[in-house]
């Protein structure tokens, strides 16, 4: 069965720093979007990309925030500099046809 | 706009018992509706989904749920509740038309399955 993976699974960075988290889609889909989960809380959406350029984003996703699929086949979030308060679990999530998006494990971010 | 409430952050039933976790929706335009599951530090996995035709949907591992639109209500049940059951369960809105929509949670409920 397809499905969509995120590497690292958990990165752990120190406060300032620039990190960029990972997806492989799946590869017939065409809509992509990064969602959090900050420890206890519920998922909340970041944003939505679709035809190479973004077609949604929430208040969450400031100028710190940069998605792009440079090759393709990834789809990546950048955090520029990082805050203790972007400590999370990042979702990759990808559509085909908006009845289901399929969700990737996730990435436990840590920022310290 | 869409949102899901889930009534009750915590749920816990005994092991055999009956599984109900509530979901209300408000939605402009009609919805699509999912629930997920979410097991400690693992990913979402869709138990189930509503997107048109039959109101009541089956899913995985024995859930099963109900779109009622005059309530609505999209709660999650199963008949007797296993020890594997035990995970954080989330509800989650979509809006049925324009195109590609983002999924929008509720705040989760975390089952307790007492043996």
């Amino acid at each position: 069965e397809p499905e969509v993976t995120q590497t690292p699974s958990h990165q752990v960075t120190q406060m300032g720093q620039e990190v960029i988290l990972r997806c492989v889609p799946i590869s017939n889909h065409l809509y992509f979007y990064w969602y959090r989960q900050i420890l206890g809380q519920k998922v909340e959406f970041l944003v939505s990309f679709y035809n190479n350029e973004i077609s949604e984003k929430s208040e969450i996703f400031d100028d710190q925030f940069s998605v792009e699929r440079p090759d393709g086949s990834n789809f990546t979030l950048k955090i520029r500099s990082t805050k203790l308060e972007d400590s999370a679990m990042y979702f990759c999530a990808c559509d085909r046809d908006n009845t289901e998006a399929f969700f990737g494990q996730g990435t436990r971010l840590t920022v310290v | 706009a869409q949102s899901v409430t889930q009534l009750g952050s915590h749920v816990s039933v005994s092991e055999g018992a009956l599984v109900l976790l509530r979901c209300n929706y408000s939605s402009s335009v009609p919805p699509y509706l999912f629930w997920y599951v979410q097991y400690p530090n693992q990913g979402l996995q869709l138990l189930l989904k509503y997107t048109t035709g039959a109101t009541l949907v089956k899913g995985i591992n024995g859930f099963e749920a109900e779109f009622k639109k005059s309530e609505t209500s999209f709660h999650l049940t199963k008949p007797s509740a296993h020890m594997s059951d035990a995970a954080e369960y989330f509800c989650a809105v979509r809006r049925a038309s324009g195109g590609y929509q983002k999924v929008t949670f509720g705040t989760g409920t975390k089952l307790q399955v007492i043996p």
